[in-house]
């Protein structure tokens, strides 16, 4: 398994700022995944962060609006940036670990925008 | 378009009852099947099915998968308070190792 940190758990932001959600794994992983959870809705891909490379967005998501870093094994960024109301949500990070490589999830942060 | 659909959308029941979560998939090239328990934000693992008919149990809880009708179901019994929370269901996406794509949940109310 594997122990994820994010931070910061929740923030109140404002219209047209950005925000930076940190993530922290106890153990080097190859692959981390960024996840957004609207209200009510399901987990959505944002990208896929691998260290040494530019991260993979899924469809319906920009580098622009949600620029990502991956500077080592255990540790990336995302930013929310030139935020709306549209962008509060749940953001979650999470690894490929474990016997079957299945995905384990940090504690997510919680971000409402005003 | 690859899909992950469960069902029902929400449920209420009562301590002691058995509930039966349904997930069913359209997925090329499958590979593997999770059923994840979220209570507030992070989900937590419950179960990885790769193989058909192979039952995974942990204690109260249960899942096994059908590869020919795509579907698995997540069976609770003697449900707790405790079991209250979001199920979801998570089907790895083709062509992307350890990518899935989730479902939209159940959300569970065990009453006491």
């Amino acid at each position: 398994s594997a122990v994820i940190s994010q931070k910061p758990s929740r923030d109140i932001c404002q219209r047209g700022t950005s925000l930076t959600i940190q993530c922290q794994v106890d153990s080097q992983v190859t692959m981390m995944f960024w996840y957004r959870q609207q209200p009510g809705q399901s987990l959505t891909l944002i990208a896929t962060a691998n260290q040494g490379s530019e991260a993979t967005y899924e469809s319906g998501f920009v580098i622009d609006k949600f620029p990502i870093s991956r500077p080592n094994l255990t540790f990336s960024t995302l930013t929310v940036s030139n935020m709306s109301p549209e962008d509060s949500s749940i953001y979650l990070c999470s690894v490929a670990a474990g016997s079957y490589n299945e995905q384990f999830f940090g504690p997510g942060t919680r971000l409402t925008v005003l | 378009e690859d899909k992950v659909v469960q069902s029902p959308l929400s449920l209420v029941v009562h301590e002691g009852d058995t509930v039966t979560l349904n997930c069913s998939y359209e997925v090329t090239n499958f590979r593997s099947l999770l059923w994840y328990k979220q209570e507030k934000k992070a989900p937590t693992f419950l179960f990885m099915l790769t193989s058909s008919g192979i039952e995974k149990k942990s204690g109260r809880l249960s899942s096994i998968l059908d590869k020919k009708e795509l579907f698995s179901i997540l069976n609770i019994t003697a449900t707790q308070t405790g079991d209250s929370a979001v199920y979801l269901c998570a089907v790895e996406a083709p062509g992307e190792t350890y990518k899935y794509i989730f479902g939209t949940g159940t959300r569970l109310k065990v009453l006491a």
